[in-house]
This record gives structure tokens, C-alpha cells and sequence, in this order.
């Protein structure tokens, strides 16, 4: 069966720091990978998704940046943090676009 | 206009109580739609897809108006495990990957 794994589960880091959240999948080839925020009170909003290896697509400007390194690998990576990156973010899949399924998510806290 | 709106709620209701949410969406091309439930500080998952013919899942029942554009979701005999947020969401179109629209979700409540 197919699953997903996103780490970590929660994280503080101070304004200025780094980032590097991962998402793995297992179970399934050349899915179609998301990232997607949830900021408190909001809707969910769609920062990358990526359809194949190295293929990447930025749905809105950001301080974020994602990478797809091997086939069932998503990575989403700021160089410095602000306050405003602070959320819920979600790692997604799909195969053939439908069926989504999400990880269990990193909240994430800018101080 | 947001791609998709939810009255955020929240919905108090006591248990056994009937509750329907409505959705709206902006594209009149949209493609497909569900319901998703999301628990406090927990990832969604998908609770139903919304046929055009409408659909029923146990005490679930969702049903979706082109003309209008909206979709909504029943739920009856409400139990206290159905306290949560439902989200609506939308696929805009069809290609090469499919992009899910969500609506900021409506809070539902059941209470003893």
C-alpha cells in the first residue's frame, strides 16, 4: 500500500535559520508531489507541486524554494526564515491526479 | 472573489441534529469536487467525492449544482466524532496534474 512520511512533526526556528522539511512516499512510481501551507485560521494554499524528477512548479512567490531529487522525494528549503513562513505545512500525493493523500504535516514556528 | 468560499462556521449543533454546509466555487469550468475533514492540528483527508448526481456515503450525502455553482454536504444523526473541519475542494480543470482548490473549511461542533 501506498504511504507517505513527512518529518519533522514539529519545529522552532528562530527567524533567519534555514529550512529544510522532507517528504517521501513509498508504495508508488512517478507520483505527482504538492506542498502545500496552511496558515492559522486559513485555508490550505499550494507553494510547488512537481510532476516528475527535477520538475518543479511555484504556484505563488515566496521565500521557500523545493527540490525533487529522486522520484518519491520532495523537499521544501528556505535559506532564511521569516515570520511570516510560520504554519502548517503539508506534503501531498497523487497518481494520475486524483486520490490525494496528505502527510501527517511539520507545524512549523518562526520566532 | 476567493476560488472557493465557506461560511467558516462555527456550527454548534447537538448530537443526533441534521447540518448541511454549503461551498461555492468561481470557475465554471471546475472539474471535480469533494469534502474533505480535517481534525484539530491533523492533516485533511478525503471523506467523499461529489457526483453530479449527488451521493450518499452512510450518514453522509453530498451534492453539487453546476447551474450554481455550489456543492454541499449533509450529514445527519450528527455524533460527537463528527466534530471537525470540513473542507471543501475543487479541481479547476483537467491536464497534465491536478491542482486542488480548498475552501478555508467550516468548523462543525457536536455537543452532548
Amino acid at each position: 500500500s501506498q504511504t507517505i512520511h513527512q518529518w519533522p512533526a514539529t519545529l522552532v526556528q528562530p527567524v533567519g535559520s534555514p529550512l529544510s522539511l522532507e517528504c517521501t512516499v513509498e508504495g508508488t512510481s512517478n507520483p505527482n508531489l504538492y506542498w502545500y501551507r496552511q496558515a492559522a485560521g486559513r485555508g490550505l494554499q499550494l507553494l510547488f507541486y512537481s510532476v516528475g524528477i527535477g520538475q518543479i512548479s511555484s504556484e505563488v512567490p515566496q521565500n521557500l524554494s523545493a527540490s525533487r531529487p529522486q522520484d518519491r522525494q520532495f523537499i521544501l528549503s528556505s535559506k532564511k526564515l521569516l515570520l511570516s513562513d510560520s504554519g502548517f505545512y503539508l506534503c501531498a500525493w497523487s497518481v494520475e491526479g486524483y486520490g490525494y493523500t496528505f502527510g501527517s504535516g511539520t507545524r512549523l514556528t518562526v520566532v | 472573489r476567493k476560488e472557493v468560499e465557506q461560511d467558516p462556521g462555527p456550527f454548534n449543533v447537538p448530537e443526533g441534529a441534521t447540518v448541511a454546509f454549503n461551498c461555492t466555487y468561481s470557475n465554471s469550468a471546475s472539474q471535480s469536487f469533494f469534502w474533505y475533514r480535517q481534525d484539530c492540528r491533523k492533516e485533511p483527508k478525503l471523506l467523499m467525492s461529489v457526483y453530479s448526481s449527488g451521493n450518499e456515503d452512510g450518514r453522509f450525502t453530498a451534492q453539487l449544482n453546476r447551474a450554481s455553482q455550489y456543492i454541499s454536504l449533509l450529514i445527519r444523526d450528527s455524533k460527537l466524532s463528527d466534530s471537525a473541519t470540513y473542507l471543501c475542494v475543487v479541481i479547476p480543470f483537467s491536464g497534465g496534474y491536478n491542482k486542488l482548490i480548498f475552501g478555508a473549511g467550516t468548523r462543525l461542533a457536536v455537543h452532548p
